[in-house]
């Protein structure tokens, strides 16, 4: 059964990159037609989608956040990676990685357990 | 401000049956499969529905979508104290290139 966790810093300073890694175990991360994602949940509020990436390199962001991300993947390593860089205090959120059963579907089966981010001096 | 539009809350009784929309745009449920998740507190989401009223292997079939134009609905029968959690619902935006877009969430209570 394929699972996804998360890691990185739980704690990073205004103005500087979040960088987030997942790690996927259990299946493989190429091949199998999935979009590799990061969503993100703030504090009492909803949902959002930061991007995703295909096994291929292929890149989709969110517009809102596209200017300061960067997504990609290394499959010899089972990892896809996240970097959000001048952050400031509305980038504070649980950040999950998911897996979306394929481009424009919105249909994320399997997520990590997520790991909270505070941005802070 | 979320781009698609659900109630903020809901509620309902021990075997009731409750139902939350979903209202977007013809750029995205007009136009896109709408994804249902279920996020009880302090968990990840859980992929309930899929492209708008397909059932991933071990949901329940009390749970079940529908869309119409450009709203959907998700409908819990049998409603049970465990189901008490937000509800979101997610779809792909076509405009500004293409992103995945969700409601604000709505959150069941139980009673």
């Amino acid at each position: 059964q394929v699972q996804l966790q998360e890691s990185g810093p739980g704690l990073v300073k205004p103005s500087q990159t979040l960088s987030l890694t997942c790690t996927v175990s259990g299946g493989s991360i190429s091949g199998g037609g999935y979009y590799w994602s990061w969503v993100r949940h703030h504090p009492g509020k909803g949902l959002e989608w930061i991007g995703y990436i295909y096994d291929s390199g292929d890149t989709y962001y969110n517009p809102s956040l596209k200017s300061r991300v960067i997504i990609s993947i290394d499959t010899s390593k089972f990892q896809f990676s996240l970097e959000l860089s001048s952050v400031t205090a509305a980038d504070t959120a649980v950040y999950y990685c998911a897996r979306d059963r394929s481009n424009r579907a919105a249909a994320f089966d399997i997520w990590g357990q997520g790991t909270m981010v505070t941005v802070s001096s | 401000q979320s781009v698609l539009t659900q109630p903020p809350s809901a509620s309902g009784t021990p075997g009731q049956r409750v139902s939350f929309s979903c209202s977007g745009s013809s750029s995205n449920i007009g136009t896109n499969p709408v994804t249902w998740f279920q996020q009880l507190p302090g968990t990840a989401p859980k992929l309930l529905i899929y492209s708008n009223n397909q059932r991933p292997s071990g949901v329940p079939d009390r749970f079940s979508g529908s869309k119409s134009g450009t709203s959907a609905s998700l409908a819990i029968s049998g409603l049970q104290s465990e189901d008490e959690a937000d509800y979101y619902c997610a779809s792909w935006d076509d405009s500004l290139n293409g992103h995945v877009v969700f409601g604000g969430g709505t959150k069941l209570t139980v009673l």
